[in-house]
């Protein structure tokens, strides 16, 4: 069975940081695309940023409202995403998913159960 | 960067009644077009993707249509299972952009 965990959600101050992480299972990790996309309270959803596959040497994009401050990262030896996430802003506030990206038709599926973060003073 | 518009944002219907929400995309997007499914306090899934194909274990009430610029997801006989916001996606260009939401009521 597949299955996506996330953890590492806090309340953090801006300007803080935060890494998040997704513990995987089920799949062979390194074959795959992982995003996150995240969710603001009672809004709609934000796709984050994807980190490649071993085959595309686990390149990375950015959504343009974190690039330059969140970076997505790969434990392969222990199949583990990360988001590390620098310079956080209130508008960060949100639930972060971890999926899995299909990468010929770029769906999500499926979803970990989310980590709420909580950027405020 | 793409910008996905759905409509209505919610709807109200009764148990047994066809349900249909439309999403239309600022540029064509030929069929990379998926749906999500996401229930109260739950993560999203994926329901429909390529447009028209309902993911494996998806009820056969789901059905999905269109292409370019406009698309359909249809709830044939409503469920009470199937209180949810449901959400389209596109898939042709990065970033990948989801709708606002439609929130369906019973």
């Amino acid at each position: 069975e597949v299955q996506l965990v996330e953890s590492g959600g806090a309340l953090v101050q801006p300007g803080g940081s935060l890494r998040l992480s997704c513990a995987v299972s089920g799949f062979i990790f390194s074959d795959y695309y992982m995003d996150w996309v995240r969710q603001a309270p009672e809004k709609g959803l934000e796709w984050v940023g994807r980190s490649k596959n071993n085959a595309n040497r686990y390149g990375t994009d950015y959504a343009a409202s974190v690039k330059g401050r969140f970076t997505i990262s790969r434990d392969e030896s222990n199949n583990i995403l990360f988001l590390e996430m620098n310079s956080l802003k209130i508008e960060d506030t949100g639930l972060y998913y971890c999926t899995r990206g299909d990468m010929m038709n770029n769906w999500f599926d499926p979803w970990g159960q989310g980590t709420l973060v909580t950027v405020s003073s | 960067d793409i910008q996905m518009t759905q409509s209505p944002s919610s709807q109200s219907a009764s148990v047994g009644d066809r349900v249909t929400i439309s999403c239309r995309a600022s540029q064509g997007i030929i069929r990379f077009l998926n749906w999500y499914q996401q229930r109260p306090g739950k993560a999203p899934k994926l329901l429909i993707y390529g447009a028209s194909s309902l993911k494996s274990g998806v009820p056969l009430r789901f059905s999905g249509s269109g292409s370019g610029t406009d698309f359909t997801l249809t709830i044939n006989s409503l469920q009470p299972e199937d209180v949810a916001t449901y959400y389209c996606q596109q898939g042709l260009s990065p970033p990948w952009t989801f709708g606002q939401g439609t929130k369906v009521e019973i």
